[in-house]
């Protein structure tokens, strides 16, 4: 059972405009939720991330939301860059120094 | 930011050798460092909890024998393919969280096996 979805698995986008990429979870005991960006060939980079007592966290152009009650995050990058194409992962943690478990990412096609 | 190194970044064997891939964290000390493996277009998967001083813990699924893991020390923690065969091929991903009350993990470049 997957406890953290991407259901889109690609998004293509314009430069200049919003990228929104979404997440849903199943575990209610998650409490830290984090966007990694993923290159080919190489590992993770962390993006941003949010702790469930808040509902919103931002960080230059990208914003990360989040709805507790609907077990959802999404992340906002605006504008869009070429250079953000890659594949984005939602990642999610319980009690701190778990792992964490991540969505099976989205890939996201900036084009000028 | 904190650092983690893995190495091999690419490392290529026949069937039925053995390859050791090394995760070091750079500035911080990580009692604790995560082992993920990456099929083509999945996600990462977490393969084993790398505890330091003790054994690790591997997730359902993950054969211990075949994957040795060994956190010698605050900084290393070491994954050994033992007697590897083509279908264990792929992108192996160490992490590890410099912190204890963040939930952010840094992540190694990763190392990209191929069995032959």
């Amino acid at each position: 059972d997957q406890q953290v979805k991407q259901n889109s698995p690609s998004l293509s986008v314009q430069e200049g405009r919003i990228s929104i990429l979404n997440c849903d979870y199943t575990n209610s005991m998650f409490d830290y939720f984090l966007w990694y960006k993923k290159y080919p060939a190489e590992g993770p980079t962390f993006l941003i991330s949010i702790s469930s007592i808040k509902d919103k966290n931002e960080d230059g152009r990208f914003t990360v939301f989040l709805n507790k009650s609907a077990k959802h995050l999404s992340l906002h990058i605006v504008p869009s860059q070429p250079g953000d194409s890659a594949v984005y992962f939602c990642a999610a943690s319980g009690q701190a120094g778990t792992a964490l478990i991540f969505g099976k990412g989205t890939t996201l096609s900036v084009s000028s | 930011g904190a650092v983690v190194s893995q190495h091999p970044s690419r490392v290529i064997c026949k069937s039925g050798t053995s390859v050791k891939i090394e995760c070091r964290s750079l500035d911080f000390q990580a009692t604790t460092m995560f082992w993920y493996r990456q099929f083509p277009k999945q996600s990462l998967m977490l393969m084993a909890t790398s505890n330091e001083g003790s054994k690790a813990t591997y997730e359902q699924g993950v054969e211990k024998d075949k994957f040795l893991i060994n956190h010698a020390s605050l900084t290393l923690s070491t994954l050994t393919v033992t007697s590897a065969h083509p279908e264990d091929s792929s992108f192996y991903i160490c992490s590890a969280r410099a912190g204890r009350n963040t939930g952010e993990l840094f992540f190694g470049e990763g190392s990209r096996l191929t069995v032959l």
